[in-house]
């Protein structure tokens, strides 16, 4: 079956722009999650959403923000872009681990986002 | 912070084993480690999870200590292709619950399979 799908995968942008980046989850997971990943900071949590409906949060500033459809398909969004938000943006998706299940995640291959 | 902390680096002859430990001192009982690698520029790729008894699939074997404190994983016949940056996370998993834990990584080990 098809895997997590990112899209675009690379962008260049300019500071002050916006970009809005979109992932497709495995048919059937619920969960979908976003990670920033830089050299200097590694794998960052940025935020959980399932149900359309964000679960939790990582400590990165109100620029950021996403949301779920009711497909499970998600969208993240960078407003006011700064250099530093340069970086490998990632989802991963996975089961509800209500459902009993054990909860691995699947990651696509990213987006990345150069901000100039 | 992580969870976890792992060596920053190892090296490992093609062909033999690689033993990557990684602590996690202060995991729950509800809480799984979950291996991950991530060749580069590419996504993390799941590997391997357990909670309390050692996990065995066609991949890798993870050996979990008695006390949970900590975990090896293992690659029984390292190959070129492994080699990569490997993340050991502890998240909770199964049943239900009310809150969503975050997942968090930490710098991981990266593993250099040398010929």
């Amino acid at each position: 079956k098809a895997g997590v799908t990112q899209t675009p995968r690379y962008l260049i942008k300019t500071r002050g722009q916006q970009v809005t980046l979109s992932c497709s989850p495995i048919s059937g997971h619920r969960s979908v999650s976003w990670y920033q990943q830089t050299p200097g900071q590694g794998l960052q949590f940025l935020f959980e959403y399932f149900s359309e409906t964000q679960r939790n949060k990582g400590n990165f500033p109100g620029r950021f923000s996403g949301r779920q459809f009711s497909n499970s398909r998600s969208e993240m969004n960078v407003s006011t872009l700064e250099l530093g938000d340069s970086a490998l943006y990632l989802c991963a998706s996975s089961f509800h681990p209500g459902q009993g299940v054990t909860g691995e995640l699947f990651f696509g291959e990213g987006s990345r986002l150069t901000v100039l | 912070d992580a969870k976890t902390t792992q060596p920053p680096s190892m090296d490992c002859a093609e062909g033999r084993a690689a033993n990557l430990p990684c602590n996690h001192s202060t995991i729950s009982g509800n809480e799984y480690v979950y291996w991950y690698r991530q060749i580069h520029s590419q996504g993390p790729q799941y590997i391997i999870h357990g909670l309390k008894n050692n996990e065995t699939n066609e991949m890798a074997s993870l050996i979990i200590t008695e006390d949970r404190k900590s975990s090896t994983l293992i690659l029984p016949h390292a190959t070129l292709r492994d080699t990569a940056v490997y993340y050991c996370i502890v998240r909770v998993a199964g049943g239900l619950r009310t809150s969503y834990d975050k997942v968090i990584f930490g710098p991981g080990t990266s593993l250099s399979v040398i010929p």
